[in-house]
């Protein structure tokens, strides 16, 4: 089966600008979520989704920050304006029904640089 | 907010030698995790742990839940180059409907 896809693999933008990172999760997979590393520090929780519903979005840093699930399907993260703090490697992470204790399939990642 | 303390931050090792890295927190977790991150992709599930004292093996690599459920260890046996990457820890709760607090990982690195 397919992996976790996510596009771009890198996106370089300037400050104030606005970027769009889209996941594609495991076909099937109800939970798709939204992680973030920065500078080396933990990989942290933005939000969950369960199907098209928003089920926590508890991580997400303000804002500028906007998610959308579209039909339960892909997922984007919108960020507007991009603040330079926002660099970093956003992960996206699917698994099926009642499974995430089992672990997370997770994609490549998106490394966004704002300068 | 919550934070997993991982240690140590980074390792070099020798090929061959034995490597453990542990996970601290203030909090209980129901489930430990462990992720392994190579360069460019994202981080893998290694090991799954779910009761306390739990020990678990996946071929190399051996992991534990602490008794406390404050804490995990994953110690890898006789190093090799392809276990360089980032171990990552992670815990879960189970109110917390699948969301996952990670540790800042740990950096290995094996010289053959």
């Amino acid at each position: 089966e397919a992996g976790v896809t996510q596009f771009p693999s890198h996106s370089v933008i300037e400050k104030g600008q606005t970027v769009t990172l889209r996941c594609d999760p495991i076909s099937g997979h109800d939970n798709l979520y939204w992680y973030r590393r920065v500078m080396g520090k933990e990989i942290k929780f933005l939000l969950h989704f369960v199907k098209e519903s928003k089920q926590d979005e508890s991580g997400m840093p303000n804002n500028r920050f906007l998610a959308e699930r579209t039909g339960g399907t892909y997922s984007t993260l919108k960020v507007q304006p991009a603040e330079l703090e926002d660099s970093g490697v956003y992960f996206c992470a699917s698994s099926q029904s009642y499974r995430h204790i089992y672990g997370y399939t997770f994609g490549s990642g998106t490394r966004l640089t704002v300068v | 907010g919550q934070q997993l303390n991982q240690s140590p931050q980074s390792m070099f090792i020798q090929e061959g030698e034995d490597v453990s890295m542990n996970c601290t927190s203030s909090s209980i977790f129901n489930t430990w995790l462990w992720y392994k991150q190579e360069p460019g992709e994202g981080p893998v599930l290694l090991i799954a742990l779910y009761k306390a004292g739990e020990l678990t093996s996946n071929g190399r690599l051996t992991a534990q839940f602490g008794i406390t459920r404050k804490d995990s260890f994953l110690n890898i046996s006789a190093s090799i180059p392809s276990d360089v990457g980032i171990y990552f820890c992670a815990g879960l709760r189970n109110t917390n409907a699948g969301k996952s607090t990670f540790g800042d990982g740990t950096t290995l690195t094996v010289k053959p």
